[in-house]
């Protein structure tokens, strides 16, 4: 089955400063990758995905790449900003060409951003 | 708020009982998912289901049960056969499109 490795397990930089996290996957008919941001004591949302037909996806401050050769796909956040500070998760799954229901969401094990003012 | 809920919020439970985590989602999705949250270990999935009436293990399956017989729900047991059942626990359901997440369930083992 799949698996996805997420590093690093956490990562500070100071407000302004870009960070990045990487994550890999094992599975070659994996095609959808979110990104997810979890906020102290809340839930897990949905920050950026790309699917496996685009190299690079960008929404203002935050950008995914994805590399299929090398099975492996970045988050990137510019200026960053204490807001940003959560635990970030990518995940993997072969849903978004099945037909009928989502194929299975597996998750890297996180990554806590800190942004110091 | 996503249009999935989890209840309680916070569950207390003795050794050797069982306990069900409820979680029931009005957003017509058919796929449903029960994830596990320690510190450090990121989300582990412990059962999920594509359809109702029929649903799978995950990695961590071992102690845990669950149900699908109505679309909207997905009850997660846990056993007293989990040997470490202390977490926080995310249900989450989905289309091809994204996972929405409830709000969670703590559970403690006192």
């Amino acid at each position: 089955g799949e698996n996805v490795e997420q590093h690093p397990s956490t990562l500070s930089v100071q407000e302004g400063d870009s960070a990045v996290i990487k994550c890999t996957y094992s599975d070659s008919a994996s095609n959808y990758f979110p990104w997810y941001k979890q906020e102290l004591g809340k839930r897990p949302q949905l920050i950026i995905d790309i699917r496996s037909n685009v190299g690079e996806k960008k929404d203002q401050r935050i950008a995914v790449t994805l590399n299929k050769t090398a099975k492996h796909f970045s988050l990137h956040i510019t200026e960053t900003q204490p807001e940003d500070s959560a635990v970030y998760f990518c995940a993997a799954s072969r849903g978004a060409n099945y037909g009928g229901s989502q194929g299975n969401l597996i998750f890297g094990k996180g990554t806590k951003l800190s942004v110091k003012p | 708020d996503g249009g999935i809920t989890q209840s309680p919020k916070y569950l207390f439970r003795k050794e050797g009982q069982n306990v069900t985590l409820s979680c029931e989602q009005n957003l017509n999705h058919d796929a449903m998912y029960w994830y596990r949250q320690d510190p450090g270990q990121g989300l582990r999935l412990i059962y999920y289901s594509q359809i109702v009436n029929d649903f799978q293990k995950g990695d961590i399956a071992e102690g845990y049960s669950v149900s699908r017989e109505k679309k909207e729900s997905f009850p997660l047991t846990v056993t007293s056969a989990q040997k470490n059942p202390t977490a926080f626990y995310l249900c989450a359901s989905s289309t091809r499109q994204e996972a929405f997440f409830g709000q969670g369930t703590r559970l403690t083992v006192v």
